[in-house]
This record gives structure tokens, C-alpha cells and sequence, in this order.
């Protein structure tokens, strides 16, 4: 069946630092990724619609500069966390949509952040 | 879209069918209901999906019912490792870029028992 791999898996690193989180689709093409953020004991909420050669269209209330998407190839989007602080830690989710069939979204294994 | 609404947590017994209701009274003729699970810091993972007619594979059974204001998800033998949040989710079928996205609710919080 269709894979998502995300990387890292988990990362620590210090306030004011920038992350960067990768979301591949292993065995089938994407033009469309997306993004989600879960806190402890919520549930997932999405964040970005992340297009393929175009720019992501972000959620309300999700800062574009904060989480900078770039979706370069039909198999790769990456999500940025600029200038992290404590606030931005959580678990974060990447889906994507094989664009040959209709349904239906794979979810990768989660990213989770940890910012000191 | 439409919205769902579920229990918010049920046991089982091991071995047992599991059987997962969710409402979705609002639900559209164009709306497809979709089931996902999260295991425990793991991302979802799909289970199936229908439209109108019953569905299944070799996860689990789609009950809908007639008037698809509600569905069942039957897990026919439930096992420790079925431990999970059970989403329901509702969506379209149109093909609009938009229209992929799924909206998680609180889901239910299924605990299988030995």
C-alpha cells in the first residue's frame, strides 16, 4: 500500500532555531500534501495545504512565515518552523494523496518537536 | 462539511467484535464517510471508506445505514494491538483541491481488553 515517510521523527533543539521536517510519498506521486499539528491528548488539526509548484495555502490562524511550506517535487514537501520557541513544540503530521487514484489519504508517522 | 459525532470511548473484549456508531445527521448526498485510527504517537491510519452501500476489507466492515445519517464500524475480532482513536470523518467527493481535506474530531478512544 502507499507510504509516507516523514523525517525526522523527533527532534530537540533550542528556542530560536529554525527546523526543518520532511514528508515523502514513497510508491506514488502527490501534487497534494498536507500538514497537521496535534497537541497532547487533542486531535489533529490541519494546518497547510501544501500544492506542488505553487504556494501552500495555509489554515486561519496559521502564521505562513512561522511554518514555511515548499512542496518542490511530486514526491517531497517540507515544512519549516522558523525561529521555534517552547510554544511550537507538538506532533507533527504529514498526509498525502496518490493524484493517479481517488482515495484515499496516507498519513506519515509524525514528526514530534521539542523546543527548550 | 459535515460533522460527526462519536462516543468518546468504549472497551471491548479481545476477541470480540467491536462495533465504533458514529453520527452524521447533516451528511450530504456528495459526502463519503471515511474511518481513520491513531495508535498512540503514530500518525492515522486509514481503515476504509464508503458512500451508500456497506463496505469491506480486510481491516474491518462499513455499516451504513439507509438514510446514511449514521454508520457502525465493526472490527469483526478485536485485538490488543486495535488500541486506538477512532476517527469518523465526513467529506466530499468533489475533485476540488479543497474538498480532500479531513476535519478530525475528538474521535473515540477504544480500549480492547485481554
Amino acid at each position: 500500500g502507499a507510504v509516507v515517510s516523514q523525517h525526522p521523527s523527533w527532534v530537540i533543539c533550542k528556542s530560536g532555531t529554525s527546523v526543518k521536517i520532511e514528508c515523502r510519498s514513497l510508491d506514488f506521486q502527490a501534487t497534494t500534501m498536507f500538514w497537521y499539528r496535534q497537541f497532547p491528548k487533542q486531535s489533529l488539526m490541519l494546518m497547510a495545504t501544501s500544492n506542488e509548484g505553487s504556494k501552500a495555502t495555509y489554515e486561519q490562524g496559521v502564521e505562513k512565515d512561522k511554518f514555511l511550506i515548499n512542496h518542490a517535487s511530486l514526491t517531497l514537501s517540507t515544512l519549516t518552523v522558523t525561529s521555534a520557541h517552547p510554544e511550537d513544540s507538538s506532533f507533527y503530521i504529514c498526509s498525502a494523496r496518490d493524484q493517479a487514484i481517488s482515495e484515499p489519504q496516507h498519513f506519515g508517522d509524525g514528526t514530534r518537536l521539542s523546543i527548550l | 462539511d459535515a460533522k460527526t459525532t462519536q462516543p468518546p470511548s468504549m472497551d471491548c473484549a479481545e476477541g470480540r467484535a467491536a462495533n465504533l456508531p458514529c453520527n452524521h445527521s447533516t451528511i450530504s448526498g456528495n459526502e463519503y464517510v471515511y474511518w481513520y485510527r491513531q495508535i498512540h504517537s503514530q500518525g492515522p491510519q486509514y481503515i476504509i471508506h464508503g458512500l451508500k452501500n456497506n463496505e469491506t476489507n480486510e481491516m474491518a466492515s462499513l455499516i451504513i445505514t439507509e438514510d446514511r445519517k449514521s454508520s457502525t464500524l465493526i472490527l469483526p475480532h478485536a485485538t490488543l494491538r486495535d488500541t486506538a482513536v477512532y476517527y469518523c470523518i465526513v467529506r466530499p467527493s468533489a475533485p476540488d483541491l479543497n474538498d480532500y481535506k479531513l476535519s478530525f474530531g475528538a474521535g473515540t478512544t477504544v480500549t480492547v481488553r485481554a
